[in-house]
């Protein structure tokens, strides 16, 4: 596709329960972000890939939350034994960095997943 | 650096009018420094960034302000617009790991 893909658009899951949620980047970019944003809030960084260097995990606020991504694809993040405080629009973002040499710094955003906790 | 947890705040201003939008970073270290916008339901979309050894740059009805002595940087955004209505939100980007870290955002409000 064009751009970030993420899904689902929606999810609402009952307190306890795991959560898994899908990027699909845009085709070549090697770097790929999770970010969470709580209503009218800013945005919290939660882990950050770069090609096949180890992934930065510093954002992530507890063990029940991890990522995956394969090369440069498809990036899933899981959160397990879900909280009400864990509601909140988890956004997507790619970045090429590279661009004819010269570094972009642009990065690409899908449109979220709203997660809701009940 | 990261403001997580406070309620943005909000700027109102009279369409047609200029509209400043101010950032305080807290790294020095930090390569470029960059400007989002998001409109509601949105993912942010980039509007302009500033490479750290500048001071200014200007692009269509935009200028960034970078002042490092006080670590400070501001968007402008000229005759501002209905559709200019959004979250603004600032962000330093490191070369060093590529990393983007986003600032504290501000809510603009255009009145018609």
């Amino acid at each position: 596709g064009a751009g970030v893909s993420q899904s689902p658009s929606n999810k609402v899951t009952e307190k306890g329960k795991d959560v898994e949620l899908r990027c699909d980047p845009i085709s070549g970019h090697t770097a790929l972000y999770w970010y969470r944003q709580r209503l009218g809030q800013g945005l919290e960084f939660l882990i950050y890939f770069q090609g096949n260097s180890a992934p930065d995990k510093s954002g992530l606020p507890s063990d029940r939350f991890s990522a995956e991504r394969t090369g440069e694809s498809v990036s899933t993040l899981t959160i397990q034994r879900t909280q009400q405080e864990d509601s909140a629009v988890y956004l997507c973002a790619s970045s090429s960095l590279r661009t004819g040499g010269a570094t972009n710094t642009e990065a690409f955003f899908g449109q979220g997943t709203r997660l809701t906790v009940v | 650096g990261e403001s997580v947890g406070l309620h943005l705040p909000t700027l109102s201003v009279q369409e047609g009018d200029n509209s400043i939008i101010n950032c305080a970073y807290s790294n020095s270290a930090s390569d470029y420094f960059i400007w989002y916008k998001q409109e509601s339901g949105k993912g942010p979309q980039f509007i302009i960034d500033i490479r750290s050894n500048m001071d200014k740059r200007q692009g269509q009805r935009v200028t960034v302000l970078l002042n490092k002595t006080v670590k400070h940087l501001s968007l402008q955004i000229a005759a501002t617009q209905p559709g200019d209505s959004a979250v603004y939100f600032c962000a330093e980007f490191y070369t060093g790991g590529f990393k983007t870290i986003f600032g504290a955002g501000t809510r603009l409000f255009v009145k018609a």
